[in-house]
């Protein structure tokens, strides 16, 4: 099946600073892909949908000057957490959808604000 | 929009059958998934339903009833690193996208 990527897999920044996260695609185009986030044991979230070569899609109350995206080719799109502090550590997840029904998950990204 | 319920958590044994079960609630259908998470790992798809009936890979099956409103999935032969979360999921038309379901924790027990 096809293969996304996500990284880091793991980072811890301290609060106020910004981190960037990539997600790629790696043996498909992905003009669409999707950003989650979900804390411990909870369910994934939709934060945003990433569309490449325009402005993403928020979910109703996911700031987006917080949370920028960019989907500047086929393959990437990358989430930067802006400004982050202790309440925005979680799992923060990317998908992409392939031509059928399923939805290929990146490994996730565990962020961890001091 | 959309909504999700499953049982929060079910336990078995080794080597037993489970069901999980999902009701949904959804404006505009088109299918159900089902997807399993290990802890600190990223979902990965397990089956979909698009039409009414059972779907079988393996030793898990998945059903689909459209006019209930329901599906289910079933583990067979169940061994312990089957223990994980397991979530249905419905296509969002609008946000085209995937809504989950709250999950259900499976443990395995010898």
């Amino acid at each position: 099946g096809a293969v996304v990527s996500q990284h880091p897999s793991r980072v811890i920044c301290k609060s106020g600073t910004s981190v960037k996260i990539e997600c790629r695609s790696l043996d498909f185009q992905a003009t669409t892909m999707f950003w989650y986030r979900q804390f411990p044991k909870q369910s994934l979230m939709l934060m945003a949908t990433s569309n490449e070569g325009s402005k993403a899609t928020y979910e109703q109350g996911v700031e987006k000057d917080k949370f920028l995206i960019n989907h500047a080719s086929l393959t990437l799109s990358t989430l930067t957490v802006t400004s982050a502090h202790p309440e925005d550590s979680s799992f923060y997840i990317c998908s992409a959808p392939d031509t059928g029904s399923e939805q290929y998950f990146g490994p996730g990204t565990r962020l961890t604000v001091t | 929009g959309q909504s999700l319920e499953q049982p929060s958590e079910v336990t078995a044994v080794e080597g037993a059958i489970v069901q999980i079960n999902c009701t949904y609630q959804t404006s505009g259908f088109y299918g159900l998934s089902w997807y399993q998470q290990h802890d600190g790992g990223a979902p990965t798809f397990l089956s979909y339903n698009g039409l009414d009936g059972l779907e079988e890979t393996g030793r898990f099956s998945s059903f689909l009833s459209r006019s209930d409103s329901y599906g289910y999935l079933l583990l067979q032969e169940l061994q312990m690193k089957d223990s994980a979360s397991y979530f249905c999921a419905v296509w969002d038309t609008g946000r085209r996208a995937l809504t989950f379901g709250s999950g259900t924790r499976l443990q395995v027990q010898p």
